[in-house]
């Protein structure tokens, strides 16, 4: 399995626009989750997916922020308008059942910066 | 209190020393303990689960506290190829709920 495929690895863009980050899990993984790290905060969960439906979004930042999974292979994190605070290093993890007991597995990461 | 508090390092070790991290997390019903390896600029992956009995895997031995709730990695013989950041990880609750990870300690090992 190729594990979790995450896109763009790297982005740069100006405060404003408008970034979409992409994300597909392990097959056969029910648990989507992304999280955000940065110096400052560590590692922290925005939002997480079970079978596409979104469970939990209480650490998403505002409503600059959206997630979308249409269908099980697929998940998008979108910020619009994106600012400078918003630079970090976005990562997309799956696991297999629950979140709490089984491995999960992460995706290498997109490196936001915006300018 | 932070749900789950490391020292953040750095700790800096000669090859072949043996090097010990703790770990506190603040919610007592926490049910799932684990320990993930960060390497520079890359994902975190786990390293192993952290069982109430304790666990050893090869040079690397985890230990869960749970009357003062803490979970501790001992890594011996160190190996240059040990220098990362070292995650400890908790869950919040029994059942399906999500991972909360400390902001880690990184381990330098000098030759």
């Amino acid at each position: 399995d190729a594990g979790v495929i995450q896109s763009p690895r790297h982005e740069v863009t100006e405060m404003g626009q408008e970034v979409t980050l992409r994300c597909k899990p392990i097959s056969g993984h029910d648990y989507l989750f992304w999280y955000r790290q940065t110096m400052m905060r560590g590692l922290e969960l925005l939002i997480y997916f079970n079978n596409n439906v979104p469970i939990d979004d209480s650490g998403m930042p505002e409503d600059r922020f959206s997630a979308k999974m249409p269908n099980a292979s697929f998940s998008t994190l979108k910020i619009q308008p994106s600012e400078p605070r918003d630079s970090a290093v976005y990562f997309c993890a799956s696991s297999e059942t629950s979140g709490s007991t089984d491995t999960q597995y992460f995706g290498p990461g997109t490196r936001l910066t915006v300018l | 209190r932070k749900e789950v508090e490391q020292d953040p390092g750095p700790f800096n070790v000669p090859e072949g020393a043996t090097v010990a991290f703790n770990c506190t997390y603040s919610n007592s019903a926490s049910q799932s303990f684990f320990w993930y390896r960060q390497d520079c600029r890359k994902e975190p992956k786990l390293l192993m689960s952290v069982y109430s009995s304790g666990n050893e895997d090869g040079r690397f031995t985890a230990q869960l506290n749970r009357a003062s709730q803490y979970i501790s990695l001992l890594i011996r013989d160190s190996k240059l190829s040990d220098s990362a950041t070292y995650l400890c990880v908790v869950s919040s609750f029994s059942g399906n709920t999500p991972l909360v990870f400390g902001k880690g300690t990184r381990l330098s090992v000098i030759a």
